[in-house]
């Protein structure tokens, strides 16, 4: 089936640890995008990469990063810097850019040991 | 700043009543609109669009939504709710321009229809 995969599910992070989500795609979508999702405040853009080896800072950048060797991938590390990392977090695809219908994995929940 | 208002954040109803979500942003350019709806345990997920033409746009399950430019707004209808509509939907604009698209979520309505 096409879709997208995050895993794990459920993911545990120690004081100081970086942990990485992995986001996976086989729709052929150009455009890959990560979200923080939070009770009450909706969705917040964290990054988002239009094309292979390019991505973008989107509103909450600070204490994630990303990579985007393959267009399938589109792995998210939550480091040490982020200070308040338990959330909800949504991994996206769209055809081509951000102006476009996307399509949402079923999420991982990072909490905090 | 620009910004994605949804004012109702924990709506009730029983099935049958009538439903309109609100949906307000402030941006004065060109915009693309959607609705997504997260039913439990499942993905987020499309539930309309609007990018140009009819400003009354159909989407799945019966819902309808209407862009009104001069107004700012894109809310959220149907007619007669279901059990099966209890769910979060969260409004979604871009904001399109010459340099940089941007795209902002509202924070959400969460819907919970009763038997």
């Amino acid at each position: 089936d096409g879709g997208i995969t995050q895993s794990p599910k459920y993911l545990f992070r120690k004081e100081g640890q970086n942990v990485t989500l992995s986001c996976e795609q086989n729709l052929n979508h150009d455009a890959m995008y990560w979200y923080r999702q939070d009770p009450g405040q909706g969705l917040r853009l964290i990054y988002y990469s239009q094309i292979v080896n390019d991505f973008q800072k989107g509103d909450i950048a600070e204490g994630y990063s990303v990579s985007r060797e393959k267009k399938e991938s589109f792995p998210l590390t939550v480091t040490s810097a982020q200070k308040n990392p338990t959330a909800f977090y949504l991994c996206a695809s769209s055809i081509l850019g951000l102006e476009e219908t996307q399509y949402f994995g079923p999420g991982t929940r990072l909490l905090v040991l | 700043a620009q910004s994605v208002s949804q004012h109702n954040h924990h709506v009730i109803l029983s099935e049958a009543a009538s439903l309109e979500l609100g949906c307000n942003y402030s941006y004065g350019g060109t915009v693309n609109l959607f609705w997504y709806v997260q039913y439990p345990g499942q993905h987020l997920q499309l539930l309309l669009k609007y990018f140009s033409g009819d400003p009354l746009v159909k989407g799945i399950k019966g819902f309808e939504a209407e862009f009104i430019k001069s107004k700012f707004s894109f809310n959220l209808r149907k007619p007669s709710v279901q059990w099966s509509d209890t769910a979060e939907y969260f409004c979604a604009v871009i904001l399109l321009s010459y340099n940089t698209d941007k795209l902002i979520f509202g924070t959400g309505t969460r819907l919970q229809v009763f038997p």
